[in-house]
């Protein structure tokens, strides 16, 4: 079994704070890592797919980046706003391998 | 684009009863499809991938008999939890993959809403 693991767990933080989180995972064998953003009562939203060393990838104002030697990818969110509230999820996989999810950081940003 | 429905969201249902839960790629063929367990404070835990046309594979520890999986059409995938017992109350989730992607593909799944299952 693959070890995925996020951190935090859960996080509160006012608006207009920045704010980043971590997903682990193994670093040898990587092939893909997925990032989702998860809305109570909503279907899971992809974020970003990262493949490369060194990936930086943005949308607004979240983006990440991808270390696969040492498997760690980081999402940060910029100005963080009350839309931003979400479950986010990391999932390492994916083509051949099958994905295998992180438990999630949950986000909660306060008016 | 890309949307999955999931049907139903809520189930609750005396215990010994069949349940059938429905995933449904709506604007894409989806020769592959994924149904997910998820325990409270848990991650998605990968049960079982359907294929169309031919049989499901189970990940370890899932009871196929348990956990039925039919995957008829391109576009419908069902998961018959059978003889519910409370023990089953999860919530369960699917996802497809679109079927123009390429086999090896790092290309996203596209989640369902999940259904909240509940055995009493």
């Amino acid at each position: 079994i693959l070890n995925v693991e996020q951190s935090p767990q859960s996080l509160h933080v006012q608006e207009g704070d920045s704010t980043n989180f971590t997903c682990s995972f193994p670093s040898s064998n990587f092939y893909a890592l997925h990032w989702y953003r998860w809305e109570t009562a909503k279907s899971p939203e992809a974020l970003f797919v990262m493949t490369l060393n060194g990936d930086e990838k943005k949308k607004g104002r979240i983006s990440a980046t991808l270390n696969t030697k040492e498997g760690y990818s980081y999402l940060y969110i910029k100005g963080s706003q009350p839309e931003d509230s979400a479950t986010y999820l990391c999932a390492f996989g994916g083509g051949y391998q099958k994905v295998t999810f992180g438990t999630g950081t949950k986000l909660q940003v306060i008016p | 684009g890309a949307v999955v429905s999931q049907h139903p969201s809520w189930v609750i249902c005396k215990s010994g009863t069949s349940v059938k839960i429905e995933c449904r790629s709506l604007d894409f063929q989806a020769t592959t499809m994924f149904w997910y367990r998820q325990f409270p404070k848990q991650s998605l835990m990968l049960m079982a991938t359907s294929n169309e046309g031919s049989k499901a594979t189970y990940e370890q520890g899932v009871e196929k008999d348990k956990f039925l999986i039919n995957h008829a059409s391109l576009t419908l995938s069902t998961l018959t939890v059978t003889s519910a017992h409370p023990e089953d109350s999860s919530f369960y989730i699917c996802s497809a993959r679109d079927s123009r992607d390429r086999v090896y593909s790092n290309q996203p799944q596209h989640f369902g809403d999940g259904t909240r299952l509940s055995i009493l």
